[in-house]
């Protein structure tokens, strides 16, 4: 089956780091760029990140370069979103997405972040 | 920073047909890009909708229909049926963002 399974909720106090987790399954995980997109809690969706695991290039929006960091291990199938320092504003469902064109067809269940001291 | 503009809600009664616009800018939709459509039920993740202005994936019942035209896309659902109560988000890639951007949103509620 076609998947993207994401790592387990969070709860973090300000300034901890934070590696989340996106496994692919089913599809060759080089071949497609995988993103990673946020809905803080009652909004809409934003665009963070996004790389190619093929040869890990990367690109990010620019509200969150800087902010976080983008990864892939293909020896694994998986993909990672990272803080070093975590901040309230943080809080948020974070979900990872496969990209086949200009679009995202396939999403993971997602993962909540929760920052609080 | 959603640079896609939808209208916060919209409704209607089983069987009739709505609509939700999306008005984008000359960096997105104007430029050409295509614009996608995402369908949120309550407490699940986007699940893709319309692909390629009116591309559906298999799966997606024909009653949802994409367009485009100059700077806007418009999403219809014909036949409104109470599963389609959800959140629906458009998309496109944006040239001044050098990524992809999202609509702020709309909420279908059904009657």
């Amino acid at each position: 089956e076609v998947q993207l399974a994401q790592s387990g909720a969070e709860v973090k106090k300000p300034g901890e780091s934070l590696k989340i987790s996106c496994k692919a399954s089913g599809y060759r995980f080089t071949n497609y760029w995988i993103g990673w997109v946020r809905q803080m809690p009652g909004k809409g969706l934003e665009w963070m990140a996004i790389i190619y695991p093929g040869d890990s290039d990367t690109r990010y929006n620019p509200s969150f370069q800087g902010q976080v960091t983008i990864s892939a291990d293909k020896s694994i199938t998986t993909a990672y979103l990272q803080w070093s320092s975590l901040k309230a504003s943080d809080t948020a469902m974070y979900y990872c997405a496969r990209r086949p064109g200009y679009y995202f067809d396939l999403w993971g269940q997602g993962t909540l972040v929760t920052v609080s001291s | 920073q959603s640079v896609l503009t939808q209208p916060p809600s919209v409704s209607g009664a089983p069987g009739q047909r709505v609509t939700i616009s999306c008005t984008g800018s000359s960096s997105n939709i104007g430029a050409g890009y295509d614009v996608h459509w995402y369908q949120q039920l309550p407490g699940t993740a986007p699940k893709l909708l319309i692909y390629g202005n009116n591309n559906r994936p298999s799966g997606v019942p024909d009653r949802f229909s994409g367009s485009k035209s100059g700077t806007s896309a418009s999403l219809a659902i014909t036949g409104l049926q109470a599963e389609d109560e959800a959140d629906y988000y458009c998309q496109s890639y944006d040239s001044s963002l050098s990524g992809y951007v999202f609509g702020t949103g709309t909420k279908v509620t059904v009657l």
